[in-house]
Order: C-alpha cells, then structure tokens, then sequence
C-alpha cells in the first residue's frame, strides 16, 4: 500500500535557525513527490516536484530534495512568515488515477 | 487563469441533517478531485472525476456521500445524514496545467469549505 510518513509533527525555530523537515515514502512506482504549503483557513499551496532521486529544488529559503525512500525540505534562516503546515505527498504510477496520497503533515512555527 | 473556487467556505449543521458542497474547477481541465481534511491530517481522496464519470470512489463513504459532475463543469459534493465525524475541511482540486517528464501532474486546491457537525 503505498504510504507517506512525515516528521517531524511540529517544529518550533527562532528566526535564522535553519532546519530540515523529513518525508519517508513507499510507493509501487513513483511519478512524482510534492510538497505543499498550508496556511490556517487555506488550500494546499503548490511548492516543489520532484521525480528522479538525487533531484534538488531551491525557491527561496526552501530546498527540496530527493532520494529513494525520503524527501526533505531544508529551510535555511526561516522567518516567521514561513510559519505554516507543510505537506508532503506522493502520485504514483500505474492506473487511471493521478491520485496524492498526503502525509499528516509538519507544523511549522517560526519565532521572532 | 482562474484559480478553484468552492462554496460556501464555512457552514455548521447538526448531527443527521445535510448539506452540499459547490467546486468549479480550473477551466478547461477535465479532472476533479474532491479530498477530505481533518484536523491534524493529510488530505484524503474520496473522489475523483474525469469529465462526467467517476475515476475513483473507493473512499467514499457511499452509504451518506454523493457527488455529481453535471456536464463535466461544475461539482456538488453532498452529504446526508452528517456524523459528527464528517467535520472536516472540504477541498476540490484540478490538474494546474504543470507536468513533469515523468507525467506527474500538479494539482492546485481551492480554499476548500469547513463543515461542523453538532
């Protein structure tokens, strides 16, 4: 059964306090990893794609990168504006569906 | 190019009464998702539409959810009777147009409608 675990939770960071947010998958084939960004009383915002391990995407103060079993999204320096729910998930290969299959999720709160 | 737009955004009701959802979708595209959140969780799929028919429902509680998708537009997403476990956030998506080489579609959410059951 495919399956996406994320952690940690929730994580709490003093402004300029880098960290890295952790993503483990396990998919039948995988067409491609997503992370998203959600902020209270808003749909899932569109971060990065990955597909192919070793890949690495930058926006900002985000990286994304890839192997074949995890995802992580390094912020570097965050400020509070980066304070939100970051989801991780999974579109996997094979089938009608397009389906993602959504992990739980890290709350992110970043102190001034 | 427009973005997903859902109705109502909040709406509270009471244990075994109904209530239905609207979701039009980014124009032209043929997929519909409708996804379930629960406080603290991922999004759930409990449908997906391609055009008028339904692609996947294997989620779907069928016994209290409906939806339709009349004229491959639009989207109802409908409930009856509502449990007290059916209090979650409501979210439709559709495919935003971006694909990498590997055929993965990015999917873009409405603001999704917040139900509350008493």
């Amino acid at each position: 059964e495919d399956q996406v675990t994320q952690s940690p939770e929730a994580l709490r960071l003093q402004e300029g306090e880098s960290s890295s947010l952790n993503c483990s998958y396990t998919v039948s084939g995988l067409r491609g990893l997503f992370w998203y960004r959600q902020d209270p009383g808003k749909g899932p915002e569109f971060l990065f794609t990955l597909y192919s391990a070793g890949e690495e995407k930058e926006k900002e103060r985000l990286k994304a990168t890839l192997t074949k079993k995890e995802s992580f999204l390094h912020i570097t320096a965050p400020k509070p504006e980066d304070s939100a729910t970051y989801l991780c998930a999974v579109q996997a290969n094979g089938g009608a569906t397009n389906k993602l299959i959504f992990g739980t999720g890290t709350l992110l709160a970043v102190q001034p | 190019e427009a973005g997903v737009a859902q109705s109502p955004r909040y709406k509270i009701i009471e244990k075994r009464q109904s209530v239905a959802f609207w979701c039009n979708p980014i124009s032209g595209h043929a997929t519909l998702y409708w996804y379930q959140q629960i406080l603290g969780q991922g999004p759930k799929l409990l449908i997906q539409f391609q055009n008028n028919g339904v692609v996947d429902d294997s989620q779907l509680p069928k016994d209290r959810f409906s939806a339709e998708r009349l004229k491959g537009v639009d989207s109802t997403l409908k409930i009856q009777p509502a449990k007290l476990e059916d209090s979650a956030v409501y979210l439709c998506a559709s495919p935003s147009g971006l694909v990498t080489p590997s055929g993965a579609n990015v999917l873009t959410f409405g603001a999704g409608s917040r139900l509350t059951v008493l």
